[in-house]
């Protein structure tokens, strides 16, 4: 069993629309939890963290599940610009970044946001 | 500041042949990762460091070296490529002991071993 595990997409959604992605994760014993984003041909760049009481950035909502070790990032009124990789990221680590170990990533769920 | 750089950013190699990419960063970080990242694969790291003169294998480190002499630079060696060795690499760095949500990434460097 991959250790994170995402839907790879394609998911093509009109603009404006409100998309939702899910990741589940198989080792409980991870601390920490992020949504990374990655443009096309570019690095990865952390979009936000997840905490278990669930935390908010403007158009994206992100919620933990612990207990049934899922993850969720909800992304509302879709821009253009919103189209990218989206990268579910764990680590055992209460530091982001996985303290010593690094970061272990999910596949990515590609997001085009049609016009 | 320029973050983190890393060169070459395109390198065609043939099978058997040596090369080192190089990574740099100015933020003073601590810590400092090499990741590769094949087709519809997440990122998988290689090695990393938590520190000068120190390093670490993570979980694909067959075929591959590192040395971090510096501080600032960290680098990963093919001593002898092989076509699987075919990827994308990223570097990555942060400060050590932080909260701070974020490891910093290279631009990447484009390997193809024909």
């Amino acid at each position: 069993r991959k250790e994170v595990e995402q839907d790879p997409g394609p998911f093509n959604v009109p603009e404006g629309a409100t998309v939702a992605f899910n990741c589940t994760y198989s080792n409980s014993a991870s601390q920490s939890f992020f949504w990374y984003r990655q443009d096309c041909r570019k690095e990865p760049k952390l979009l936000m963290s997840v905490y278990s009481s669930g935390n908010e950035d403007g158009r994206f909502t992100a919620q933990l599940n612990r207990a049934s070790q899922y993850i969720s990032l909800l992304i509302r009124d879709s821009k253009l610009s919103d189209s990218a990789t989206y990268l579910c990221v764990v680590t055992l680590s209460m530091y982001s970044g996985g303290g010593a170990d690094g970061l272990t990533f999910g596949k990515g769920t590609h997001l085009i946001i049609q016009p | 500041n320029a973050g983190v750089t890393q060169t070459p950013k395109f390198r065609v190699l043939k099978t058997g042949q040596s090369m080192t990419l190089l990574c740099a960063q100015d933020m003073n970080h601590e810590y400092m990762y090499w990741y590769r990242q094949d087709p519809g694969m997440g990122l998988r790291l290689i090695h990393y460091s938590v520190g000068e003169g120190t390093t670490a294998k993570g979980e694909v480190p067959d075929g591959y070296n590192v040395s971090r002499l510096k501080k600032q630079n960290f680098l990963l060696g093919l001593e002898s490529a092989a076509p699987s060795q075919t990827s994308v690499y990223f570097c990555a760095s942060k400060p050590s002991g932080s909260m701070d949500n974020e490891q910093f990434f290279g631009p990447g460097t484009r390997l193809t071993v024909l």
